[in-house]
């Protein structure tokens, strides 16, 4: 079957260091593969996406490469703010999964002042 | 945009009454929704599969009486939680699925989330 497997947390930074988040994932088929970000006491946003191999997602600073030969979906951010505090999710759609999302268990992250 | 709104954001309720929860895609058509479940600090876990003018699909272990899912319209999707109980308390997170002609993508919209407690 399909997972998702996401860096555990909590991961805590200071404003403007560097942010890695690993995602790696199991699928059948061209997965579709996603970041979601969660801030408190909301529901999900769509960070980014990447539809093929080699595809590069980026939104707001934060990118993401889709790796078909290390089956990895890595985020990235040069230089984190505060108000990139939240959880991230990574998440894949696979065409053998009734187009279904399968997420990781995401992964909290405070940015410090 | 691809905007999904969720009503209400909030609901307390007493054990044994029912709480109906909407879902809206506003600026778009989606034939297809979702309905999560989300524990605190945890992932997202789905409960359901509703396609406009079918009956939903379940999860595995998801009770469909009493979890009803109704998906009228395009853009209206409704999840009615019956005899609610205090094991019931918790985040529940729609999403939806654009339509496109020919197809659709494979992009969900989430709404915001209802808290639903069960006093």
């Amino acid at each position: 079957g399909n997972s998702v497997t996401q860096m555990e947390g909590p991961v805590t930074l200071s404003e403007e260091a560097f942010l890695t988040i690993n995602c790696t994932y199991t699928a059948t088929g061209y997965p579709s593969l996603f970041w979601y970000v969660q801030y408190p006491g909301e529901g999900l946003q769509l960070l980014l996406k990447a539809t093929k191999a080699d595809d590069k997602g980026s939104n707001k600073g934060f990118e993401a490469t889709y790796r078909k030969e290390t089956t990895s979906f890595h985020l990235e951010k040069g230089s984190v703010q505060v108000s990139d505090s939240a959880v991230y999710f990574c998440a894949l759609v696979s065409s053998g999964s009734a187009r279904q999302l399968t997420f990781g268990s995401g992964t909290q992250l405070t940015v410090l002042p | 945009g691809a905007v999904v709104s969720q009503h209400p954001s909030r609901v307390i309720c007493k054990s044994g009454t029912s709480v109906k929860i909407e879902c809206r895609s506003l600026d778009f058509q989606a034939t297809t929704m979702f309905w999560y479940r989300q524990f605190p600090k945890q992932s997202l876990m789905l409960m359901a599969t509703s396609n406009e003018g079918s009956k939903a699909t379940y999860e595995q272990g998801v009770e469909k009486d009493k979890f009803l899912i109704n998906h009228a319209s395009l853009t209206l999707s409704t999840l009615t939680v019956t005899s609610a109980h205090p094991e019931d308390s918790s985040f529940y997170i729609c999403s939806a699925r654009r339509s496109l002609s020919g197809g659709y993508t494979d992009t969900q919209y989430f709404g915001p989330g209802t808290r639903l407690t069960v006093l």
